[in-house]
C-alpha cells in the first residue's frame, strides 16, 4: 500500500465547475500538508502549503486537511480551462530530513 | 519562492555514458532536492543536498550512480552515471523557501526530461 494515494483521474468538468480533488494518507505522523499544479512539459508548482488540520483559501483555491481521518483536498472555485492540469499532493512528517512524499497526481481537463 | 533553473532542458543520450544537470537558484537556499519523476508516476526523491555535507541518499538510490555536488548556496548538480534506458525519466531539483531558514515548502525547477537510447 502506498504512503499516499491518490486518483489518477482524468477527471473532466465543464467550465465553471467546483472541483473536489483528494488525497488519502496512511502515515499519521504526517503534518505538513502541500498541492502541486504540474502543467505539462513542466515543473510542479506550488499552489497550497498547510500545517496540521483545518481549511485554508487562497483566491479560489481552497484546501482542507482532516487528519482524523487522513484524508486532504483541493476545492477549485469557477474552473477554468487554464486550470487544465495534474494536481499533486504532497506531503511531510516535520522530520528533520524534509522529505515529501508524493501522490500520483490527479490529471483535471476544465472543458470551454 | 524562488526562481529556479536547469540545464539542460532535455537531453538524448547513449546508454554507458554519463549526464550533468544543473541547477541553479536566484536566491541563496539552505536545501536542495533532487527528484525523479518517471513517466505516469509521481515524484521520487533522489537525495538531499546541503551545502557543505555530503549528500543523503533515499533508499534505492546510491553515490556511485548518482553523485551530487552543492558547492555554494546557489547551486547545485545531479550527475546520472553509466546510464540505462530505465534511467529514462524527468529530473527536477527543487529549493525550500529561501528565508533564510529551513521549511517543507518546496520550489521546483522546470526539469531535466532524459532519454536514454
Amino acid at each position: 500500500q502506498k504512503e499516499v494515494e491518490q486518483d489518477p483521474g482524468p477527471l473532466s468538468v465543464p467550465e465553471g465547475a467546483i472541483v473536489s480533488l483528494n488525497c488519502t494518507y496512511s502515515n499519521s505522523a504526517f503534518q505538513y500538508f502541500m498541492w502541486y499544479r504540474q502543467y505539462s512539459r513542466k515543473g510542479p508548482e506550488l499552489l497550497m502549503y498547510t500545517y496540521s488540520s483545518g481549511n485554508k483559501e487562497d483566491g479560489r483555491f481552497t484546501a482542507q486537511v482532516d487528519k482524523s481521518s487522513k484524508y486532504i483536498s483541493l476545492f477549485i472555485r469557477d474552473s477554468q480551462p487554464s486550470d487544465s492540469a495534474t494536481y499533486l499532493c504532497a506531503m511531510s512528517d516535520g522530520g528533520s530530513s524534509y522529505k515529501l512524499i508524493f501522490g500520483s497526481g490527479t490529471r483535471l481537463l476544465v472543458r470551454p | 519562492s524562488a526562481v529556479i533553473s536547469q540545464k539542460p532542458s532535455r537531453d538524448i543520450c547513449q546508454r554507458g555514458t554519463s549526464l550533468t544537470i544543473q541547477c541553479q537558484v536566484d536566491s541563496q537556499v539552505t536545501m536542495m532536492f533532487w527528484y525523479r519523476q518517471q513517466p505516469g508516476q509521481s515524484l521520487t526523491l533522489i537525495a538531499t543536498a546541503n551545502q557543505g555535507s555530503e549528500a543523503t541518499y533515499e533508499s534505492g538510490f546510491v553515490i556511485d550512480k548518482f553523485p551530487i555536488s552543492r558547492p555554494n548556496l546557489t547551486f547545485s548538480t545531479l550527475t546520472v552515471s553509466n546510464m540505462s534506458p530505465e534511467d529514462s525519466s524527468i529530473y527536477l531539483c527543487s529549493v525550500d523557501r529561501p528565508t533564510g531558514g529551513s521549511s517543507y515548502e518546496q520550489y521546483f525547477g522546470p526539469g531535466t526530461r532524459l532519454t536514454v537510447t
